[in-house]
């Protein structure tokens, strides 16, 4: 059975850098073709995607974010962990993991969200 | 603003069968497959479509998609009250990115 859990800070200041982890089971990271993304949505809003690091460690990012943004894995302890620096009310957002895999190019499981409020 | 451009309402009064587009380009719908999902209230969003046309174990046969060129659509036959529901299409982009659809809320009647 395959489950993704986010676990993060649900209140960040403006300018910090958040920290969100991705904790997953019943597969894993270093399986050939595997990936875990991060989506975002924001109150009411569209879902955007932020970015997606693979069973090889390749790397990908959002191109209006990667500035602010850094992908990590732990395939030990299937852990996925996403940084995003200076962050912006703007920011107040849903934050979702997802798993993909290259050979099928969609997001099959996904965890059940951590929303992260931006304030003062 | 969304790469994907999708329209942001669709309704429809049970039994009937609605469609959701979902308009991209070259790079991302023209030369990758689709995925469709539907969102719930409160909830995480869930696959409901894959590889243009093809539906996850468990999803009902009344969903179907289609896509043509740079377009793919979404369509619900025998619509039911809890299709009600926000629709998202995505794609991978050429570019090495994810896009999205700025999502459809549809609304039954």
């Amino acid at each position: 059975q395959v489950t993704l859990r986010e676990s993060g800070p649900a209140l960040v200041k403006p300018t910090q850098t958040l920290t969100l982890t991705c904790t997953f089971s019943g597969f894993s990271l270093s399986t050939s073709g595997m990936c875990v993304s991060w989506i975002r949505q924001p109150p009411g809003k569209a879902l955007e995607w932020l970015a997606l690091i693979d069973w090889d460690d390749d790397k990908y990012y959002s191109t209006s974010l990667k500035t602010r943004l850094t992908i990590s894995k732990d395939t030990s302890k299937n852990q996925v962990v996403l940084t995003m620096t200076n962050m912006d009310p703007v920011d107040t957002a849903t934050y979702y993991c997802a798993r993909t895999n290259w050979g099928t190019y969609y997001f099959d499981y996904w965890g059940q969200g951590t929303l992260v409020t931006v304030s003062s | 603003q969304s790469v994907l451009t999708q329209p942001p309402s669709a309704s429809g009064t049970p039994g009937q069968r609605v469609t959701i587009s979902c308009s991209g380009s070259s790079s991302n719908i023209g030369s990758n497959t689709v995925n469709w999902y539907q969102q719930l209230p409160g909830t995480a969003p869930k696959l409901l479509i894959y590889s243009n046309n093809q539906r996850p174990s468990g999803v009902p046969d009344r969903f179907s998609g289609s896509k043509s060129g740079t377009s793919a659509s979404l369509a619900i036959s025998g619509l039911q009250s809890e299709d009600e529901a926000d629709y998202y299409c995505a794609a991978w982009d050429d570019s090495l990115i994810w896009v999205f659809g700025g999502g459809t809320k549809l609304t039954v009647l």
